[in-house]
Formats: C-alpha cells, structure tokens, sequence
C-alpha cells in the first residue's frame, strides 16, 4: 500500500511569506501528526490531528497552523516565515490518536527560508 | 516535560553487534520506540516496546527496557553497512500521546569494514 505522501519535496521561501506543506496519509489512518527536524533543536511536535479534530499543539507560535480534511488528508500552514522555521517537515500517520502502535513517517518536505 | 538522551555517535565493526543507549525522564511514558532515519529519507519505525514488558526481540533487533532507570537500548545483532543511519529513540507519555512523541537527537551508527 502506498506510504505517507508529502508535497512539495523541497521548497524556497523568502522571509515573511507564507507557506503551506500537504501530506496524504496511509489510506485508512486517521491520525496526522507534523514535526519540525532542525540540527539545533531535533524533533520537535507541531501538532496532531485525529478525525479533523486537532488533539494538541506542541510549543510553537501561532503562526504555525494546521487543519484536515474528511479524507484525513492534512495541510500545514506556516505565516510571516522567519528564517528560523527553515527545516525539515515532517508528517506521520497512524490507524489510533496518538499513534500507540507506532506511526508511519513521509519523506519530508525541506523548507529553506532566505 | 520529557527529556530523552542518547549519545551522538556509535561506531561498530561490521558483523559485531551494536547497541545504541537511551535514557529518559518521565517514568509514566506508555509506549517506546527507536525510528531509523536514512540520509535523505524520513524516519522508519523499527520496533516499539510496550511500557509493561522488559524485552522484545524481532529478527537481528532485540529491545530492552529497564524501567527502573528509565534506560531503553536497542541491540541490532550482526551488524551490517546497511545499517548505518540515525538512530532515534522516542517516548510516548501518558495521555493518550496527546502531546505528541518525544524524541532523543538521535545517535549516528558508523559501520567500519
């Protein structure tokens, strides 16, 4: 079966744009999760959302936000980009709300702000 | 909150064991698990531990949990240049995993022929 899908692979950004980043899940996987990778910081929650409802939001400003749809398809959103959100981001789906069984993970979508 | 640690780096010969170390803060975490990250790639669960139990084995991969010290390792038996990757341990605290997994900054495992 087909894994997580997140679009665009790479993305170029100036300071003060806004971006958003889509992920598709594994079919049947209600459960998306977003996570920033950076060196300094590692991995870090951004948020989750289970059935369009968001469960919780990690320690991020609200210029980071996120929605999804009855297809269980998600979108993240992030405003007024500072250099500083450039990272790695990354979505994982899961079959439960808080993946207790493990969750899968896309490749990633790398986002450079200049 | 939970804080996670591992060492930055391993290096192993190739064909010996590796065992990669990771303890963590919070004795109510639920679930354990070590995710495998290739250059390039996003992150692949490897295995995952229940809270309850004190091993699990699958295939060259055996997990041991102490709970007690809060210490998880992860042993990959016959190492190989397959193998060389991040490795990251994740916890999953109480709460339905609500606040998400908490991850270590991942050790490197360098595979030396």
């Amino acid at each position: 079966k087909a894994g997580v899908t997140q679009t665009p692979r790479y993305l170029i950004k100036t300071r003060g744009q806004q971006v958003t980043l889509s992920c598709s899940p594994i079919s049947g996987h209600r459960s998306v999760s977003w996570y920033q990778q950076t060196p300094g910081q590692g991995l870090q929650f951004l948020f989750e959302y289970f059935s369009e409802t968001q469960r919780n939001k990690g320690n991020f400003p609200g210029r980071f936000s996120g929605r999804q749809f009855s297809n269980s398809r998600s979108e993240m959103n992030v405003s007024t980009l500072e250099l500083g959100d450039s990272a790695l981001y990354l979505c994982a789906s899961s079959l439960f709300a808080g993946g207790a069984y493990g969750y899968t993970f896309g490749s990633g979508t790398r986002l450079t702000v200049v | 909150g939970e804080d996670v640690e591992q060492s930055l780096f391993l290096s192993v010969r190739e064909g010996d064991s590796s065992v990669i170390n990771c303890t963590y803060t919070d004795s109510s975490s639920t679930y354990l698990y070590w995710y495998k990250q290739e250059p390039g790639a996003g992150l692949q669960l490897l295995t995952y531990i229940f809270s309850n139990m004190d091993m699990k084995q699958d295939q060259r991969l055996t997990v041991l949990l102490n709970k007690k010290d809060k210490h998880l390792s992860l042993r990959i038996a016959d190492t190989q240049t397959g193998d060389s990757a991040i490795y990251f341990c994740a916890i999953r605290g109480p709460g339905g995993g609500a606040d998400g997994l908490t991850f270590g900054k991942g050790t490197h495992l360098i595979i030396q022929p």
